[in-house]
């Protein structure tokens, strides 16, 4: 069974520029959440959708990060315009109830 | 606001010894405690999970234990080997959510010395 897949694996950028990361999860996964890792700080929750919708969005820092669900299969996490501060390991995670959540191997996003 | 303090952030075994790892929760009605082994180049795994009516689950080498008036809980690996090491994180969940946001700790970096 293919796991969670995300790509690109890395990416790198400068301030200002845009840069979106995509998300595959297991299929028949209707819950698709997005975390984000800043260098040696704790895994931070920014999202979760069931299906295509948004069921929480609470973490998301602000309003440069925009994130998709089109037809409740893969996701996209955009942001525009980069900062500095964004920079980090981005993850995405999948799961069939609320409980026991798969990860991908992440997006390392550098902004210089 | 949640909170999830873990310690230590670096542990160093010999193999074959045990590696004890603690978390503390702040909101007391988090009722779901998964623990992720992070390898180098990969996502955070799923390795137990324990559910607040529960105060102990083993699984083979590893342990997780849970004092739900502490708000505590520990992760516990015996017989260590090399391919243990890794970066560790507990998290917890809110009772009342109805969401998959978990509340991560810091980390533990988990060193196996042949």
């Amino acid at each position: 069974e293919a796991g969670v897949t995300q790509f690109p694996s890395h990416s790198v950028i400068e301030k200002g520029q845009t840069v979106t990361l995509r998300c595959d999860p297991i299929s028949g996964h209707d819950n698709l959440y997005w975390y984000r890792r800043v260098m040696g700080k704790e895994i931070k929750f920014l999202l979760h959708f069931v299906k295509e919708s948004k069921q929480d969005e609470s973490g998301m820092p602000n309003n440069r990060f925009l994130a998709e669900r089109t037809g409740g299969t893969y996701s996209t996490l955009k942001v525009q315009p980069a900062e500095l501060e964004d920079s980090g390991v981005y993850f995405c995670a999948s799961s069939f109830i609320n409980e026991k959540l798969f990860f991908g191997s992440g997006t390392q996003l550098s902004v210089l | 606001g949640e909170n999830v303090e873990q310690h230590p952030s670096t542990l160093s075994v010999q193999e074959g010894d045990s590696a004890v790892i603690k978390c503390t929760y702040s909101d007391s009605a988090s009722n779901y405690f998964p623990w992720y082994k992070q390898e180098l180049g990969k996502g955070p795994q799923l390795i137990i999970d324990i559910r607040s009516n529960v105060g102990e689950k083993k699984d083979q080498r590893i342990a997780v234990t849970l004092n739900k008036t502490a708000k505590h809980f520990s992760l516990h690996i015996t017989e260590t080997q090399p391919e243990d090491s890794a970066v560790y994180f507990c998290a917890a969940r809110l009772f009342s959510s109805n969401t998959g946001k978990l509340i991560f700790g810091q980390g533990t970096t988990l060193q196996v010395k042949p």
